[in-house]
């Protein structure tokens, strides 16, 4: 079956280190691979997108690579901030479906 | 600025009562989506629609119903309402239909509690 997934247990770490974060996927073949941040208590908001013939994209301190044999995407924070705490979803496009994915999340926490 | 509105943002209803959830959409977004979120299992897809009385079964559709008469307006309809299904509840719309590289905007959600 269909699966994405993403560390279920919390990742915390020091203000002014990098974040990475592993979203990795079976039996699916995107065509798009989507980061959101998710806040307490709100809905989830969009943060980059990459395509499947992309390997990187970048927007501001955000990295995202995505790598179809390996069937895995990491998403990077640098320069971390408290204010980056937050948890962050996956979520795949699929050549097969109209369906819009989502992944269980990763909760990060940035310490001062 | 795109607005996915829900109709509610906290929700009490007892087992077996028949419940609506209401989205609405401002930017005519061509595809909508209602999702459920619980601890430790994420965002699952339980129905989305990619046009006007179009709809498909999600990965959860079991004990729920869609409709969508307008364009700008999905609903996710609990026949009887179980403790089970309490939950908090997501809607979103993107534009475009089919794999589509555009993003997906999220309404507040609705915590259903069914007591």
């Amino acid at each position: 079956s269909q699966k994405i997934e993403q560390n279920s247990e919390a990742l915390n770490i020091q203000e002014g280190k990098t974040a990475t974060l592993t979203c990795n996927y079976t039996n699916y073949s995107p065509a798009y691979l989507q980061w959101y941040r998710q806040d307490p208590g709100r809905g989830p908001v969009f943060l980059l997108l990459i395509r499947e013939n992309e390997k990187e994209k970048r927007k501001e301190r955000l990295k995202v690579t995505f790598d179809t044999t390996l069937k895995q995407s990491l998403f990077h924070i640098t320069a971390s901030q408290p204010a980056d705490s937050a948890t962050y979803l996956c979520a795949l496009d699929s050549y097969n479906t109209d369906k819009l994915i989502f992944g269980t999340g990763t909760r990060l926490q940035v310490f001062p | 600025d795109v607005k996915v509105t829900q109709s509610s943002r906290y929700l009490v209803k007892r087992t077996g009562e028949k419940v609506f959830l209401e989205c609405v959409q401002d930017m005519d977004h061509e595809n909508m989506f209602w999702y459920r979120q619980d601890p430790g299992l994420g965002l699952r897809l339980i129905y989305f629609s990619y046009d006007v009385k179009m709809k498909e079964k999600g990965d959860i559709p079991e004990g729920y119903s869609v409709s969508r008469e307008k364009k700008e307006r999905f609903s996710l309809i609990l026949e009887s309402a179980s403790t089970n299904q309490t939950s908090m509840y997501l809607c979103a719309s993107r534009k475009g239909q089919g794999p589509s590289n555009t993003e997906a905007f999220f309404g507040q959600g609705t915590r259903l509690t069914v007591v």
